[in-house]
């Protein structure tokens, strides 16, 4: 079975330019979460979908956003890049999202320059 | 404000001992708990699961204990190997698991 897929894998942004990345989950697996890794600040959650429906967002600014389509692939959109958003992006995918594992991607690394 | 902390951020252990990693938390909503490895340039592996209702699980050489009163998980990995070098990865979350609280890791060598 192919693990969760992101893409790309590396990019470079300016700063105030908006970029999309993409995952593609487990096959079967419903339930979409997106973290955020940075040195020194271990994975900080940004959003969770299940379904296509949003049922959590961390606590990051609006710029961040996201999406699910029925085929259970997400996307993260960040808008008007800042420095501080280079980071590692990680997407992962479970069975139900509740008491089940996350199964990670490779990540996608964004620097912001 | 870092609601699962680990508290060491690296450890060196001899082959074939044991390597015991640990993990606090400060939640006690939290009832489920996870384990990653993670190499450079790669995502983070899921070695093994809590949940708690459950003070032990293993798998393999892998062993997690859960001390609820306290708010304290470790990993053992007996025997440790060369290949267990790497970041692991402590995780929380309470009731559904929509969303997981991660330590900061701890990088594991383990020393031929």
């Amino acid at each position: 079975k192919a693990g969760v897929t992101q893409t790309p894998r590396y990019l470079i942004k300016t700063r105030g330019q908006q970029v999309t990345l993409s995952c593609s989950p487990i096959s079967g697996h419903r339930s979409v979460s997106w973290y955020q890794q940075t040195p020194g600040q271990g994975l900080q959650f940004l959003f969770e979908y299940f379904s296509e429906t949003q049922r959590n967002k961390g606590n990051f600014p609006g710029r961040f956003s996201g999406r699910q389509f029925s085929n259970s692939r997400s996307e993260m959109n960040v808008s008007t890049l800042e420095l501080g958003d280079s980071a590692l992006y990680l997407c992962a995918s479970s069975l139900a999202g509740g008491y089940s594992p996350l199964h990670f991607g490779n990540g996608t690394r964004l620097t912001v320059t | 404000d870092q609601q699962v902390k680990q508290n060491s951020p690296s450890l060196s252990v001899q082959e074939g001992r044991i390597s015991i990693l640990n993990c606090d938390y400060t939640n006690s909503m939290f009832d489920y708990f996870l384990w990653y490895k993670k190499y450079p340039a790669e995502g983070p592996t899921f070695l093994i699961s809590i949940s708690s209702i459950k003070d032990k699980n293993e798998d393999g050489r892998f062993t997690v204990f859960l001390n609820k009163s306290a708010k304290h998980l470790s990993l053992h990995i007996v025997p440790s190997q060369p290949g267990d070098s790497a970041v692991y990865f402590c995780a929380a979350s309470e009731n559904d698991g929509n969303q997981f609280y991660f330590g900061t890791g701890t990088s594991l060598t383990v020393i031929p």
